[in-house]
């Protein structure tokens, strides 16, 4: 178990630049998910993905965010045309789906923080 | 939807002492899992430990335990023989179950200071 693995740790870009996140989630986990976190808040939804399907997304998710999860593997969450207030950490997180009631718990990355100028 | 509320901005006790951390949450669902996460500076969100909604019984892990009490739907945190590492961000969360993302919901976080 490698866990969960984001690049970058940090990124720094002016506004109105795209910027692109990877997550890497553990190798067997099926399920994976978009947070963003802002300074002294807890972690919000963003969106999630069952293997390669993206299933459901926030209304925080605006038309200048869009993620991907190509063949169920690694995912990239792109951000078009930065605003300042899109100056966050952006946390992944991935779980193993069993069936039924009960899932495994989510394991997260220790995030890519995005600053803008 | 659902709402989850740490009242205790921030919280601070010495090394060795008993401390508990406030979580009320607001749901109109009958299944659900109730979890803290903590959050050490800079390091990455670890679970703490969870609580299925349906079991009466406590859940506990060594030094941490919960008090779950559904009908107030306040779920708090006690850390027991606090210790330096335990210094962090904790985070209560809410995790609707049955269909859908099951997506976690998290209050607004209480920063923990453990003093030697």
């Amino acid at each position: 178990d490698t866990g969960v693995s984001q690049n970058p740790r940090h990124k720094i870009t002016k506004r109105g630049q795209n910027v692109t996140f990877r997550c890497d989630p553990i190798s067997e986990h099926n399920r994976l998910y978009w947070y963003r976190q802002t300074l002294g808040q807890g972690p919000e939804f963003l969106t999630y993905f069952q293997n390669e399907a993206q299933l459901e997304k926030s209304r925080l998710l605006s038309d200048r965010f869009s993620a991907e999860r190509p063949k169920g593997s690694f995912s990239t969450l792109e951000i078009q045309r930065t605003e300042q207030g899109d100056s966050a950490m952006y946390l992944c997180a991935s779980s193993l789906a069993t069936g039924g009631i009960g899932n495994q718990p989510q394991h997260f990355g220790d995030g890519t923080r995005l600053s803008i100028l | 939807a659902q709402t989850v509320t740490q009242s205790q901005p921030e919280m601070s006790v010495q090394e060795a002492e008993t401390v508990t951390l406030s979580c009320t949450y607001d749901t109109s669902e009958n299944n659900y899992y109730l979890f803290w996460y903590k959050q050490p500076p800079s390091r990455q969100m670890i679970l703490v430990i969870r609580q299925e909604a349906y079991k009466q019984q406590n859940a506990t892990e060594n030094r941490f335990s919960v008090n779950f009490q559904k009908a107030a739907k306040s779920f708090s945190l006690k850390i027991s023989d606090s210790q330096l590492g335990d210094t962090a961000m904790y985070f209560c969360a809410f995790m609707k179950l049955g269909g859908g993302a099951q997506k976690l919901v998290f209050g607004q976080g209480t920063r923990l200071t453990i003093n030697p």
